[in-house]
C-alpha cells in the first residue's frame, strides 16, 4: 500500500499562509491524493482531494507536482481555528483501503 | 442532522465486561468503517463492511466485533474488554465520489475508557 510522509508539525501566524507538504514516491496511477483534519476532541474531516491537476475548494487547495509523488495542502490565511493534526493519504477509486499516517500538527500562533 | 452518529460517547467500563458501541450513517453510503485510534493519536482501520460482507479485518483481535444489521448500521461489539482497549473508536461511512476516491465521513468518535 501506498504511504505517506509529512512532518510531524508546523508552526504558523495566524492571517498567514500555510503550506503542508507530503510525501507519497510510491504513489500508483490510480491513487488519489486526499487530505483530511482532525480538530482536538473531533473525528477527522474532509478537506480537499485531487487527482492531477491541482484544486481549489473553500477550504484550502491542493498543489500535486507534475510527477505525482508529493503535493502540498495551502491554507491561504491560517485561523486559530485551523489548528489541527492534518492527514495526507492515497485512496484508490472505488477500492475501500486506506491507511492514515501520523499527519502533521499545525499550530496557528496569534 | 448528524451524518455519522455513534453512541455513547464517553464509557468507562470494568476489564472483563462486553461493551457495544452502535453507529449509525444517513448518507446512504454503501461502505462503513471502524477506526481505532490510540493514545499516540494513531488512526487505525479496525473493519470495514461493504453491502453487509466485510471486506477488511486487519489484524484486529476476535473479541472485536462488528455487526451490521442493516446498510446504515455498523455496531462493534468488544467482549472480555481488556485495559489495552482504552481508545477513541470511530465510525466512518463512505462512497465512491464522481470526483474520485473515496470521501470518507467521520463520526465524532467513541472514549472507552477500561479500568
Amino acid at each position: 500500500d501506498a504511504k505517506t510522509t509529512q512532518p510531524n508539525s508546523m508552526e504558523s501566524n495566524e492571517e498567514e499562509p500555510v503550506h503542508l507538504p507530503c510525501n507519497h514516491s510510491t504513489i500508483s496511477g490510480t491513487d488519489y491524493i486526499h487530505w483530511y483534519r482532525q480538530l482536538p476532541s473531533q473525528g477527522p474531516e474532509y478537506v480537499i482531494h485531487g487527482l492531477t491537476s491541482n484544486v481549489n475548494n473553500r477550504m484550502a487547495s491542493l498543489a500535486i507536482a507534475e510527477d505525482r509523488k508529493s503535493s502540498t495542502l495551502i491554507l491561504h490565511r491560517a485561523t486559530l481555528r485551523d489548528a489541527a493534526v492534518y492527514y495526507c493519504i492515497l485512496i484508490k477509486y472505488n477500492f475501500n483501503k486506506f491507511y492514515f499516517g501520523s499527519g502533521t500538527k499545525l499550530n496557528v500562533k496569534p | 442532522d448528524t451524518a455519522v452518529s455513534q453512541t455513547p460517547k464517553y464509557l468507562v467500563t470494568q476489564m472483563g465486561n462486553d461493551k457495544s458501541i452502535k453507529c449509525e450513517q444517513n448518507l446512504g453510503h454503501d461502505t462503513m468503517y471502524w477506526y481505532k485510534q490510540d493514545s499516540k493519536k494513531f488512526l487505525k482501520i479496525m473493519f470495514s463492511y461493504n453491502n453487509k460482507e466485510l471486506i477488511i479485518n486487519k489484524t484486529v483481535p476476535n473479541r472485536f466485533s462488528p455487526k451490521s444489521p442493516d446498510k446504515a448500521h455498523l455496531n462493534l461489539h468488544i467482549n472480555s474488554l481488556e485495559l489495552g482497549d482504552s481508545a477513541v473508536y470511530f465510525c466512518a461511512s463512505s462512497h465512491p465520489d464522481r470526483g474520485g476516491g473515496n470521501t470518507i465521513y467521520f463520526g465524532e468518535g467513541s472514549w472507552l475508557t477500561v479500568v
